[in-house]
């Protein structure tokens, strides 16, 4: 069984350009959900991806989307970056059937310049 | 809307010392409520979980959080305090409404340090 991988694990940007997170899933689970840190903060959920669908979304603006694959796997997509999208960003996929534990990745490290 | 609030950002703690991070929860019903951990460059692990039944809930590395309702808390707690346990510790709890488990509001964080 292989844990949450995201890549890559650190990246800096400029101001205005676009990037790609990528996620792979637990082996099993079919829901990945992403969240923003900002330094010295706690995790912001951004959205939610249930069988290729997104199914629930925070309070970020549509420059930030997402994919899910038929494999499970997910990306997440930053448009028109600004400073302000400075942080780790954490990837979580959980299974279904109830109240289940979610898994994190190690996050990706995004410094936008 | 659910939220959690974690009232203490840094708390130093010396080696073999107990520890109590304090976690206040605002809802009405009984809440799901978590406890996660994230050592430096780490993504997040889950210590424990309170779903419902037993007030006292047992976790992982010795970690142990107490349910309250009365005063709307969730402590967690350790009765002895590793050097390996500085890390930061995040309270959380999922919008029961949400029909999904893993969207969680996590609260500011506590920033462990463990002096030896």
């Amino acid at each position: 069984e292989t844990g949450v991988t995201q890549s890559p694990t650190h990246l800096i940007k400029t101001r205005g350009q676009q990037v790609t997170l990528r996620c792979s899933s637990q082996s099993g689970h079919n829901t990945v959900s992403w969240y923003q840190q900002a330094l010295g903060q706690g995790p912001q959920f951004i959205f939610q991806y249930y069988r290729e669908e997104e199914n629930g979304r925070g309070n970020f603006p549509p420059r930030f989307s997402g994919l899910q694959f038929p494999n499970y796997s997910s990306e997440l997509n930053v448009n028109a970056l600004e400073l302000d999208d400075s942080a780790l960003y954490l990837c979580a996929s959980s299974g279904t059937g109830g109240v289940t534990e979610a898994f994190f990745g190690q996050g990706t490290r995004l410094t936008v310049v | 809307a659910q939220s959690v609030t974690q009232p203490d950002i840094h708390i130093t703690v010396s080696e073999g010392a107990s520890l109590e991070l304090r976690c206040n929860y605002s809802y009405g019903a009984t809440p799901y409520l978590f406890w996660y951990v994230q050592s430096p460059g780490q993504g997040l692990q889950l210590l424990l979980k309170y779903f419902s039944g037993d007030t006292l809930v047992q976790g992982i590395k010795g970690f142990e959080a107490e349910f309250k309702r009365s005063q709307s808390s969730f402590n967690l707690r350790k009765p002895s305090v590793h050097w390996s346990d500085a890390a930061e510790y995040f309270c959380a709890v999922p919008p029961l409404n949400s029909g999904g488990y893993q969207k969680v509001t996590f609260g500011i964080g506590t920033k462990l340090q463990v002096i030896p």
